[in-house]
């Protein structure tokens, strides 16, 4: 297993377009974690969640924005009708049910630009 | 509800002195802390974590961070510098909710 895997890693996208992002998580790991970060901040909590069920969603995720883990196993995050502000650094992590050694993998992220 | 404050946006140290990046925490209950490096265009990558147990925590590459219950922080540290070390640094905290939360990072020059 080479660890959390994201794609594309970068996206340039039209504002007013849709866009997607594909996450791979560790594969024995059930918890699945998006954050947004933008530049000179620290990234941001949008949404987590333990197997295929959505726990928890930060009041940052609009309603233009929709993450989802069908089988438990990968997970997607879509932006419908982009705006300049989205643009940003999207990271995805996992984890192990009791976090492990080594708390959340974080893969290398999806930059997304929106002009 | 739980906050991170990093309180330098850069640090600049020699290399081979020993260097400190500061993050005090806000959480109700037992925290859990983290450090995470970030290079440019990268993910971050973990370093060490507090659960419980000894205040003094070593983690990859040489860094450790020491744990203050009453001053509420949790400082990484190095006892001598390199080079590579120059990156972004982020202090993250955690309850029992499962989520992180960041600082909004620190970014560490070392110079030769």
């Amino acid at each position: 297993d080479t660890g959390v895997s994201q794609d594309p890693r970068h996206k340039i996208t039209k504002r007013g377009q849709n866009v997607t992002f594909r996450c791979d998580p560790i594969s024995e790991h059930n918890r699945l974690y998006w954050y947004r970060q933008t530049l000179g901040q620290g990234p941001e909590f949008l949404t987590y969640f333990q197997n295929e069920a959505q726990l928890e969603k930060s009041r940052l995720l609009s309603d233009r924005f929709s993450a989802e883990r069908p089988k438990g196993s990968f997970s997607t995050l879509e932006i419908q009708r982009t705006e300049q502000g989205d643009s940003a650094m999207y990271l995805c992590a996992s984890s192990p049910p009791n976090r492990g050694n080594y708390g959340y993998t974080f893969g290398s992220g999806t930059r997304l630009t929106v002009v | 509800a739980q906050s991170v404050a990093q309180p330098e946006d850069q640090v600049n140290v020699a290399e081979g002195n020993p260097l400190t990046v500061k993050c005090t925490y806000s959480v109700s209950g037992n925290p859990y802390l983290f450090w995470y490096v970030q290079y440019p265009n990268r993910g971050l990558q973990f370093l060490l974590k507090y659960i419980t147990g000894d205040n003094l925590v070593k983690g990859s590459y040489g860094f450790e961070a020491e744990f203050n219950k009453s001053q509420t922080s949790f400082h990484l540290k190095k006892p001598s510098a390199l080079v590579s070390d120059s990156a972004l640094y982020f202090c993250a905290v955690s309850d029992n909710t499962d989520k992180l939360i960041f600082g909004t990072g620190t970014r560490l020059q070392v110079f030769p």
